[in-house]
């Protein structure tokens, strides 16, 4: 069935370490894929996307990694501080005509001083 | 730019009663899309709202039902309410050539 899910439900970075958030999606017709930031008591809140005609894509202190091959998806965030601290989501854009995305259950990510 | 905000924030409901969930796109967004988002799970898709239509569903009963007005705003109506419903129920919008969607803070139902 339709699933795009995480190795790692928790992971513990050292404050200034990068943090790199995998995410397994199954649907091979997926043409679109977000990282979603969502800090408690909050709505998911945009970080980065990537269409799945590219691999590879940076922005601020982050960046996605896309692998079509294996249908991996995994989300680098470089000298992680304490506001990174959240449940990160990663999601996928089953294509068609509505905006329909399937998220993975979630990875937080917590930071140690 | 006003960004997508929901009403109510909290509210508590009792088995078999019915709730009306508010939301207001973000400012140029006309398409609105719901999600049910259970305790310690990620969002799952209800449906979405283009132009006053439904346009795509999740796997949701017909008791999940909502409406979308002229001025791109929504409502998300859930009828004879059972405890799973108990969730943070998100909205988004989102333009319909582009991939990012925009979520509110989410409306938390709870369901005694």
């Amino acid at each position: 069935g339709e699933s795009v899910g995480l190795h790692l439900p928790t992971l513990s970075v050292q404050e200034g370490d990068n943090s790199i958030i995998n995410c397994a999606y199954s649907n091979s017709a997926s043409d679109y894929f977000i990282w979603y930031k969502q800090e408690s008591g909050k709505g998911p809140q945009f970080i980065i996307d990537i269409r799945s005609n590219m691999d590879k894509r940076q922005g601020q202190r982050v960046t996605v990694l896309l692998n079509k091959t294996v249908k991996h998806l995994s989300l680098q965030i470089a000298a992680t501080q304490p506001g990174d601290s959240a449940v990160y989501f990663c999601a996928e854009n089953m294509g068609g005509g509505a905006q329909k995305l399937v998220f993975g259950q979630g990875t937080r990510l917590t930071i140690n001083p | 730019e006003t960004g997508v905000t929901q009403s109510p924030t909290h509210l508590i409901k009792t088995r078999g009663q019915q709730v009306t969930l508010r939301c207001s796109s973000q400012s140029g967004h006309n398409t609105v899309s719901w999600y049910q988002q259970a305790l310690g799970q990620g969002p799952q898709f209800i449906f979405q709202y283009y132009r006053e239509e439904e346009n795509g569903r999740g796997n949701f009963p017909p008791r999940f039902s909502g409406l979308q007005f002229p001025n791109y705003s929504s409502e998300l109506n859930v009828n004879a309410l059972e405890l799973d419903d108990s969730a943070l129920y998100l909205c988004a919008s989102s333009d319909p050539g582009a991939g990012e969607l925009f979520f509110g803070e989410g409306s938390r139902l709870t369901v005694l």
